[in-house]
Formats: C-alpha cells, structure tokens, sequence
C-alpha cells in the first residue's frame, strides 16, 4: 500500500481481556516500529523490528505487552490482561535502515 | 540517555505571520533530527528531517528547521502561517545505529483569523 495502515481503527475492550492490534508496514520497508501516545507520557517508544527480529524491546511495560513480526511485513501487539492504564494511541511505523520513520494513523485503545 | 526539549506547550499565532517553534536536544552523537505534525485523530506526518549536511533544511507545506550544533538547537520555522497549519508539532531525536525516536512533548499551535 501507500502507507502504513493499523486495525482497528478503535478498539474498545474490558478490563482483564487480551487485544491484539494489527500493523502493516510500508512494502520493502525492512524496520518497523510500536510507540504509544497517552495524555500523561506523550509518546513512547515501545519495540523495534528489523525484518523478523526485535533488537529492542526496552520499551515494553510489562511482561503483558508482546510483539511479533512475521515475513518482515505483518506486525502484531498483543497485550494480554488489559487494565485500564494501557488505554492509549498504539502507533506503528516503518522506514528503511537507518532512515526517517513514516507513521500509521494508529489504534485507539480504551480499557473499561 | 537522549532528550528533547520543546519548551513551548501551546503557541497561538495570527494567520499569516510569521512561526517559530523551540526545540532543543541532547545527546552524545551526532543526531538525527526530525520534525512531525499531527492532526487531531490522525498519526504522525513527517515535515522534515536532517541527517548530516545543510543545517538548514526544508520541508513540506513551507516549513524550514536550522541545526545549529552550539546551541544543540533545531528550530521550526513557517514566514507565514495558514489557518490550516493548527496541529500538536513534534520534534524528535535519533542517531544511526539506536533507530528509536525520542520525542519531544509537543507544541499545540492555534491560529486566529
């Protein structure tokens, strides 16, 4: 595609459910990336790719939040247990190596 | 560990005059630099970008940025804004081989007829 495209769009769910949220990243961008946008932390990087492997997960919060990427395209954020604190904007990016990063439009999450 | 300063939370500007938005960084290596805007419910839509080279760079829908390394300084600026430029502006900093954004916390700029 053109860009890079997230789903849902908006996602609500209730407290203790698991969510996984979807990224599909530019085609032949090798890099892919998960930050999260909350009123009280701004934004915050999360996890990188790069192909099928995540050198840096040091921004995951919890041992709740994973990710995978499979066929260096397709990513998923899967957080498990949710609870109300991870209600936030999940975006994805994408870029070449060692390039700027092009943004989805995200996932809005909402925790009941 | 790297950091970005935008020391102006919220800017309100005339239509047509003239914008600068502050940001300031530190880091250790020589950075990247970026400058994002985003409008409300949407992502992240890069305006432009410095990497090594001019310090002085343009970017998309009129925009320009200066590097200047004494001041560890990269500048936003418009001559002219348009009532369509009303956005939360972002700048952030990164280095070849780290590949993670840091960002600033933002500037929400308003525009007044």
């Amino acid at each position: 595609g053109a860009g890079v495209s997230q789903s849902p769009s908006n996602k609500v769910t209730e407290k203790g459910k698991d969510v996984e949220l979807r990224c599909d990243p530019i085609s032949g961008h090798t890099a892919l990336y998960w930050y999260r946008q909350s009123l009280g932390q701004g934004l915050e990087f999360l996890i990188y790719f790069q192909g099928n492997s995540a050198p840096d997960k040091s921004g995951l919060p919890s041992d709740r939040f994973s990710a995978e990427r499979t066929g260096g395209s397709v990513s998923t954020l899967t957080i498990q247990r949710t609870q109300q604190e991870d209600s936030a904007v999940y975006l994805c990016a994408s870029s070449l190596a060692g390039r700027e990063q092009f943004f989805g439009p995200g996932t809005r999450l909402t925790v009941l | 560990a790297q950091s970005v300063t935008q020391p102006d939370i919220h800017i309100t500007v005339s239509e047509g005059a003239s914008l600068e938005l502050r940001c300031n960084y530190s880091y250790g290596a020589t950075p990247y630099l970026f400058w994002y805007v985003q409008s409300p419910g949407q992502g992240l839509q890069l305006l432009l970008k410095y990497f090594s080279g001019d310090t002085l760079v343009q970017g998309i829908k009129g925009f320009e940025a200066e590097f200047k390394r004494s001041q560890s300084s990269f500048n936003l600026r418009k001559p002219s804004v348009h009532w369509s430029d009303a956005a939360e502006y972002f700048c952030a900093v990164t280095n070849f081989g780290n590949e993670k954004l840091t960002f600033g916390t933002g500037t929400r700029l308003t525009i007044i007829p």
